[in-house]
């Protein structure tokens, strides 16, 4: 089964400033899509962005954007000019082109934003 | 506007009480799929289906069971809930085999005493 690690519970980042959440996953796939999903204090869960496996150019979404690594499985997201509003649990989860049907997600990173 | 539908948002009831958390999109998705979120364990998968009449069982399948009659539809059932089930659950539905973008919805708070 596929699994997807995130190595950082919590991180904050100082309001304007850059920060990186990172993710890894294991899979012997070769055909998959990855995601990064926020959560918000209202508990809504938002998709920030998506990346497509055989895709070799990393996603991007304003200030948000990703480091997709392939070969060493890994997929960390970069926020820019972070917000107040940027606060959040983060989770990233995998997505198999064949066969499994499920969306893996890690335990998510908690990120504070200091104002 | 396009959206997953929960019922009941919150909800707090007794050890083997029976309980029935509704989920409705209007987006004429295939799959649709229940997932519970714990402090330290992420979203683990339920249940999820298909389509109509197809369900099948996510990684924590264990006292809950689902139905899916209608497209539009996915019941999440607790026959007998018990506490270890006090937890946020999250509806949601993607269109069948694309890439795996799944709409939410906005989550149902369980607690059982």
């Amino acid at each position: 089964a596929q699994t997807v690690t995130q190595s950082q519970p919590e991180m904050s980042v100082q309001e304007a400033e850059t920060v990186t959440l990172s993710c890894t996953y294991d899979t012997s796939e070769s055909d998959y899509y990855l995601f990064w999903y926020k959560q918000p204090p209202s508990r809504q869960m938002i998709l920030v962005i998506r990346q497509e496996a055989y895709k070799q150019q990393n996603a991007t979404e304003n200030r948000f954007s990703v480091n997709f690594q392939k070969a060493a499985k890994s997929f960390s997201l970069k926020i820019s000019d972070s917000q107040l509003g940027d606060a959040a649990m983060y989770f990233c989860a995998y997505y198999s082109g064949a066969g499994s049907y499920q969306l893996t997600f890690g335990k998510g990173t908690k990120l504070s934003v200091i104002p | 506007e396009a959206q997953v539908t929960q019922n009941p948002r919150y909800l707090i009831t007794v050890t083997g009480k029976k309980l029935t958390v509704t989920c409705s999109q209007n987006m004429n998705h295939e799959y649709m799929s229940w997932y519970r979120q714990d402090p330290g364990l992420g979203l683990r998968q339920i249940y999820y289906s298909m389509n109509v009449e197809v369900t099948d069982k996510g990684d924590v399948p264990e006292g809950y069971k689902v139905s899916r009659k209608e497209k539009r539809n996915f019941p999440l059932i607790l026959e007998s809930p018990s506490p270890n089930q006090t937890s946020l659950y999250f509806c949601a539905s993607r269109r069948g085999g694309v890439t795996g973008e799944l709409f939410f919805g906005e989550g149902s708070r369980l607690t059982v005493l």
